[in-house]
């Protein structure tokens, strides 16, 4: 079983459409959760931390459910230039390296 | 300010040969790490370095990886001996921070390597 799991999509999703992403995550000892997104045949990119309280970031809302080992981000108002691929990313205390989910794709479309 | 730069951005080389991969990092930054992502994978994690600290290699998938870094910047990955498998995007991250949690990890754009 992978550390971290999502589901690779893709979401095809028509612009001003709101998507949610979901991902799980395998070791109780990951303390730091991250969403990261790439862009095809880019470099992964920080899109926003995720917090315990859950936190917003204009159109983006993560939540962290640690008791499930759940993740989730919530894309309001769909652009078209928010097609990407959307990286779960987990941290494990006392670890600096960062553990990847294999992404979940999305296709904003006009 | 540039960000993290990686060289060469793409190589192609035959089974068994040598490659090197360099990766400059952010000036200031005293964390560096080297991941790879082969088609279709998550990034997975290879060689960790902080400062002047003793590296975490727990990531080096063989005996055939290793890595240095140089002064407390530059660093450079070298696989030996190639093989088909070896095939990956081999991405360089650098971050600076006061503590673990604050951590932002920036990436280069990566060494597309192919081996034939």
């Amino acid at each position: 079983r992978k550390e971290v799991e999502q589901d690779p999509g893709p979401f095809n999703v028509p612009e001003g459409a709101t998507v949610a992403f979901n991902c799980t995550y395998s070791n109780s000892a990951s303390q730091s959760f991250f969403w990261y997104r790439q862009d095809c045949r880019k470099e992964p990119k920080l899109l926003m931390s995720v917090y315990s309280s859950g936190n917003e970031d204009g159109r983006f809302t993560a939540q962290l459910n640690r008791a499930s080992q759940y993740i989730s981000l919530l894309i309001r108002d769909s652009k078209l230039s928010d097609s990407a691929t959307y990286l779960c990313v987990v941290r494990q205390a006392g670890r600096r390296a960062l553990t990847f989910g294999s992404g979940t794709r999305l296709q904003v479309q006009p | 300010g540039a960000g993290v730069s990686q060289s060469p951005s793409n190589k192609v080389t035959e089974k068994g040969k040598d490659v090197e991969l360099r990766c400059d990092p952010i000036s200031g930054h005293t964390a560096l790490y080297w991941y790879r992502q082969s088609l279709g994978q998550g990034l997975e994690f290879l060689i960790y370095f902080q400062g002047n600290s003793a590296p975490d290699k727990s990531g080096l998938p063989s005996d055939r990886f290793s890595a240095e870094r140089t002064g407390g910047s530059v660093s450079t990955l070298t696989i030996q001996r190639t093989q088909q498998e070896d095939s990956a995007v081999y991405l360089c991250a650098s971050s600076f921070s006061l503590t673990r949690e604050q951590e932002t990890q920036y990436f280069g754009p990566g060494t597309r390597l192919l081996v034939l």
